[in-house]
């Protein structure tokens, strides 16, 4: 079945900066690619989402880039401020054993924006 | 996403006890996903329901079972819980087939 690994667990960077996350996965079949965002002792919120057909999707400070000849796709978060920090997961999403639309998560990345 | 609501909040049971997680949606979505989130292991889907009156397994199903008693509901039942169950437990939907995932606030389990 599918795989998502995500890259770093951690992240801490100064205010203003750049942060990118990083994650790969295994399924050739996987067409759909969201990020969400999680703050402490919250719901997951979708922010960004790509699917298969597009390599590049921006929205404001935050954009997604796949790569499906590589199998894998990155979060990009410029001008960072403190409020973007949470944990953000990545998810690839497929057809997977005859069911349609499930999510497979990565583990997570804590990034932490230093005023 | 004021349209997904999960009861109850918090609980705390003893090893052996019962209980039922509560999912309601307002949306009018046909799927509906029970995930469990523990510390350093992301999300992990329990189970699905990609339509009224279907259920299927997901990653972790050993331990629960679930009913989609309807369109707007879908519920989570622990038999025998074991402290292995403790967890947080989020409940989300999607239109089906467009995997946009919205997700209820979770309801936080603790079993001793």
């Amino acid at each position: 079945g599918e795989n998502v690994e995500q890259h770093p667990s951690t992240l801490s960077v100064q205010e203003g900066d750049s942060a990118v996350i990083k994650c790969t996965y295994s399924d050739s079949a996987s067409n759909y690619f969201p990020w969400y965002k999680q703050e402490l002792g919250k719901r997951p919120q979708l922010i960004i989402d790509i699917r298969s057909n597009v390599g590049e999707k921006k929205d404001q400070r935050i954009a997604v880039t796949l790569n499906k000849t590589a199998k894998h796709f990155s979060l990009h978060i410029t001008e960072t401020q403190p409020e973007d920090s949470a944990v953000y997961f990545c998810a690839a999403g497929g057809r997977y054993g005859g069911s349609q639309g499930n999510l497979i998560f990565g583990k997570g990345t804590k990034l932490s924006v230093k005023p | 996403n004021a349209g997904v609501t999960q009861t109850p909040k918090f609980q705390v049971l003893k090893t052996g006890q019962s209980m039922t997680l509560q999912c309601a949606q307002d949306m009018n979505h046909n799927s509906m996903y029970w995930y469990r989130q523990d510390p350093g292991m992301g999300l992990r889907l329990i189970y699905y329901s990609a339509s009224e009156g279907t259920t299927d397994k997901g990653e972790v199903p050993n331990g629960y079972n679930v009913s989609r008693l309807n369109k707007r509901e879908f519920s989570l039942r622990l038999e025998s819980a074991a402290p292995s169950q403790t967890s947080v437990y989020f409940c989300a939907i999607a239109t089906g087939g467009n995997y946009e995932q919205y997700f209820g606030p979770g309801t936080r389990l603790t079993v001793t």
